[in-house]
């Protein structure tokens, strides 16, 4: 049974670009939330996406946007990227309890 | 003031020794006790979850919660080489749903 998958694993853009980062749930789950964790510190929470709406949004700025589709999968989209956006983006799929989230590997973005 | 608060260490113990791993927190609402185990460039593993106050036992992990004092923490017993890694205490509060994660204490256990 595949777990969450990430994609990309890496990225590098510079400031100003947008990104798109993708993830697939883990089987049977129906809720995705993204995580933003930067070196050195735990994960912070950006948003929920619950049958395609979100559901519950983190401190983040509107540049943080995302989808879910009809599969459960997701997207997360940052617009404008800033320096301070480098960090490791994790994908966080529950049940709809919501306990025990299932964390994929993450995608590492780079802002230069 | 962090919700959460966690020291990140480092803690560098010897192997077999017992580990003590602890997190304080500030919001009442939180229901649910975490700890997750990260490795280096990898994604948070659950490790053990738990509701009420008490003890939790899992093989060689024990996870404690007393949620009077808003005080958690996880024991590794005989603590092995492969148990180096960052270790995250995380808290779900249901009105919110999402889990508030302390800021990791990385650990280092010696050969």
């Amino acid at each position: 049974d595949a777990g969450v998958t990430q994609s990309p694993t890496h990225l590098i853009k510079t400031r100003g670009q947008q990104v798109t980062l993708r993830c697939s749930p883990k089987s049977g789950h129906d809720t995705v939330s993204w995580y933003q964790q930067a070196l050195g510190q735990g994960p912070q929470f950006i948003f929920q996406y619950y049958e395609e709406e979100e559901r519950q949004r983190g401190n983040f700025p509107d540049r943080f946007s995302g989808h879910q589709f009809p599969n459960y999968s997701s997207e997360l989209n940052v617009n404008a990227l800033l320096l301070g956006d480098s960090a490791l983006y994790l994908c966080a799929s529950s049940p709809i309890d919501g306990t025990g989230d299932v964390f994929g590997a993450g995608t590492r973005l780079s802002v230069l | 003031q962090k919700e959460v608060e966690q020291d990140p260490g480092p803690l560098s113990v010897p192997e077999g020794a017992i580990v003590s791993l602890n997190c304080t927190y500030s919001n009442s609402a939180f229901q649910y006790f975490m700890w997750y185990r990260q490795y280096s460039r990898k994604g948070p593993e659950l490790l053990m979850y738990t509701y009420s106050s008490g003890n939790k036992e899992d093989g060689r992990f024990t996870a404690q919660v007393d949620k009077s004092s808003k005080y958690i923490s996880l024991f590794i017993r005989d603590s092995q080489p492969s148990d180096s890694a960052t270790y995250l205490c995380a808290m779900w509060d249901t009105g919110r749903r999402a889990l508030t994660f302390g800021s990791g204490t990385r650990l280092q256990v010696q050969p």
